[in-house]
């Protein structure tokens, strides 16, 4: 169980462009998934919390209106770059939070495959 | 005081061997500290993870050693094997039971390895 999925695994696309990435829980419903950026050879960097049915919190340094975020439902959120440049070349890995019962041992996320993204 | 610092930054260990992996943090609120692992081109994978009121986990062949005095922290992999060779992430976050909270990860550590 938990199974994270990410379409696509890969796009290339044209400077100037939009490119949509999904992120879905396929087998639990996830109010909360977070969105990563990682750099070959780096550690992920945390982009934006993205909870369901409200406006993604943005971390420091992260443009909110290049990156694009919307959870519409408990098992899918997507990350849009708009207008995308060569330098947003990248990693780009989402995260679902699966919450744990009362009691148990907490929360755990668990992390999709994630999308490589070519802007020529 | 966000941060979780990691060392090495590469490790090459014989197979049979054992890999050891340092991490050590500031924030003495964090109260969730996971590992994971990364494959080439693929997402990370929760390996094994420990809360701080314990201070060693073993799930088979991998074993966390926490020590909360000095805020540090170790992955070991005992007798390793080439299919152990990834990244891997030493993390801690501040964790509820009814809220998902944001993961700090450490700067990564290249295993190799060696047959």
């Amino acid at each position: 169980g938990a199974v994270v999925s990410q379409h696509p695994s890969r796009v290339i696309c044209k400077s100037g462009t939009s490119v949509k990435i999904e992120c879905r829980s396929l087998d639990f419903q996830a109010t909360t998934m977070f969105w990563y950026r990682q750099f070959p050879k780096q550690s992920l960097m945390l982009m934006a919390t993205s909870n369901e049915g409200s406006k993604a919190t943005y971390e420091q340094g992260v443009e909110k209106d290049k990156f694009l975020i919307n959870h519409a439902s408990l098992t899918l959120s997507t990350l849009t770059v708009t207008s995308a440049h060569p330098e947003d070349s990248s990693f780009y890995i989402c995260s679902a939070s699966l919450p744990g019962l009362a009691g148990g041992p907490g929360e755990t996320q668990y992390f999709g495959p994630g999308t490589r993204l070519l802007v020529l | 005081q966000q941060q979780v610092k990691q060392s090495p930054q590469s490790l090459i260990v014989q197979k049979g061997g054992i890999s050891i992996i340092n991490c050590a943090y500031e924030n003495t609120a964090f109260d969730y500290f996971p590992w994971y692992q990364q494959f080439p081109g693929k997402g990370p994978a929760l390996l094994i993870a420990i809360r701080p009121d314990v201070s060693e986990k073993k799930e088979g062949r991998f074993t966390i050693s926490f020590n909360k005095s000095a805020k540090q922290f170790s992955l070991h992999i005992m007798d390793s094997q080439p299919g152990d060779s990834a990244t891997y992430f030493c993390a801690a976050s501040i964790g509820g039971y009814s809220s998902a909270s944001k993961i700090i990860f450490g700067s990564g550590t290249r295993l190799s390895i060696r047959p």
